[in-house]
């Protein structure tokens, strides 16, 4: 089944405790996103990546970094993660620049 | 810069009535691409619909139904005869710069009531 992977779905941590939040695909995109969602806000764009090692900041990438080492994996990574990161994160990719988005099921994160 | 208005906030209406939900953009860009996606109370995201810049037409897909017009920036979604199961956040999004960029209004909740 083509599908987009997050992990975990769920995270409680606190001020400070690098964490990562891995998302996979298996698809063959070579287009891959992160969002976070808040109330009122939308889905804002963190970071996006158009093929392995070539990666590029969204509208909202303070706090956050990428990698993209394999097409199919673009983790997200909170080096030093603080309570206004709290937040619905989604991971998503796709075939084109311009095709629909696949939406993982998305991370809840509560950073305290 | 590039904006995507979803006005209302949230809506209400009673099953089988009809509601338009509206999304209003902006871009200096002459190719772009308008999207609409789903969020149920489940929480998963899912695609509804593609407009790209140049095809105007207008798109019916069962109940649901989306009207493109540049001359007003706005692409506004209608649910015909609404159900409960149309209960769910809809959300306007627009692709620019080869697609690389996308940028997501603020929501609209639609509650449907039986």
């Amino acid at each position: 089944e083509a599908q987009v992977t997050q992990n975990p779905r769920y995270l409680i941590t606190v001020t400070g405790k690098k964490l990562t939040v891995t998302c996979s695909q298996n698809m063959n995109h070579e287009y891959m996103s992160w969002y976070r969602q808040d109330p009122g806000l939308g889905l804002r764009q963190i970071y996006y990546s158009m093929n392995v090692e070539v990666t590029d900041k969204g509208d909202v990438p303070e706090g956050y970094k990428v990698s993209r080492k394999e097409k199919r994996n673009f983790p997200l990574i909170l080096e030093s993660p603080s309570p206004n990161q709290t937040s619905l994160y989604f991971c998503a990719s796709r075939w084109t620049g311009n095709s629909p988005l696949h939406f993982g099921n998305g991370t809840r994160l509560t950073v305290t | 810069a590039q904006k995507v208005t979803q006005a209302q906030t949230e809506i209400s209406v009673v099953e089988k009535e009809d509601v338009t939900l509206d999304c209003v953009y902006e871009t200096r860009d002459t190719t772009y691409y308008l999207f609409w996606y789903k969020q149920p109370p489940s929480g998963e995201l899912v695609f509804l619909i593609r407009r790209n810049s140049f095809d105007e037409q207008n798109e019916i897909s069962g109940r649901y139904s989306w009207n493109f017009q540049k001359s007003t920036s706005s692409f506004n979604f209608t649910i015909t005869a609404s159900q409960v199961v149309d209960s769910a956040v809809y959300f306007c999004a627009l692709n620019w710069d080869g697609g690389f960029k996308t940028i997501f209004g603020a929501g609209t909740r639609l509650f449907v009531k039986a």
